[in-house]
């Protein structure tokens, strides 16, 4: 257990419609980072929060959002879903915004859209 | 653009070596990671190489070399629970980016 929680595990949905992805990171760690992962993409980094701001983007499509909240919880909104946007949802916390610290992955969101 | 590149599979028996090498192509570099994922895990972090050279961590090595853009991931006393995909990640574009290999899959055999 890496101490990250992710909510829901499953989340089943129509296209067209919207779902919002929550992550609690572990206690202590600021930085927050969304990654997405499909058969054919592999792992995808989206963007990173960094104690309330966001410290990096990366293949994060304009359909996408991201937030993180005081309480550095974070929530990845995703709309006008389309049937390629199913895929396993990470999310990775750290202590500090580098590249040397080690990220800790939550179980991840599993997200079919029909 | 960027670009990691990972052999597909590898096998190997229980007690052996294995090296997994990953060679990347990177606009800026800030160091290669290593990542495990078991079928249906999250991927748990194993090493980070921001200069050249062997960082070793238990059974497990890692391995950079930043003017050959390569870098090798060495795991000992193969067990079969080591038995997963292995990732190299590096982070580029000054920091913007991390981009991760298309992933090698070891298989542990008896």
């Amino acid at each position: 257990d890496s101490g990250v929680t992710q909510t829901p595990k499953h989340l089943i949905t129509a296209t067209g419609q919207r779902v919002t992805l929550r992550c609690s990171p572990r206690s202590g760690d600021l930085s927050v980072y969304w990654y997405q992962q499909s058969l054919d993409q592999g792992l995808q980094f989206l963007i990173q929060y960094y104690n309330g701001e966001e410290r990096a983007k990366g293949n994060i499509l304009e359909r996408f959002s991201a937030q993180q909240f005081p309480d550095l919880h974070s929530e990845l909104n995703l709309s006008s879903l389309e049937l390629g946007d199913s895929a396993l949802y990470f999310c990775a916390s750290s202590t500090g915004p580098t590249s040397t610290d080690t990220q800790y992955f939550g179980p991840g969101t599993r997200l079919t859209v029909l | 653009g960027q670009s990691l590149e990972q052999p597909s599979e590898v096998t190997a028996v229980e007690g052996a070596i294995v090296q997994i090498n990953c060679t990347y192509q990177t606009s800026g570099f800030y160091g290669l990671s290593w990542y495990q994922q078991h079928d249906g895990g999250a991927p748990t972090f194993l090493s980070y190489n921001a200069l050249d050279g062997l960082e070793e961590t238990g059974r497990f090595s890692s391995f950079l070399s930043r003017s050959d853009s390569y870098g090798y991931l060495l795991l000992q006393e193969l067990q079969m629970k080591d038995s997963a995909s292995y990732f190299c990640a590096v982070r580029d574009n000054y920091g913007q980016n991390f981009v991760f290999g298309p992933g090698t899959r070891l298989s542990v055999l008896p």
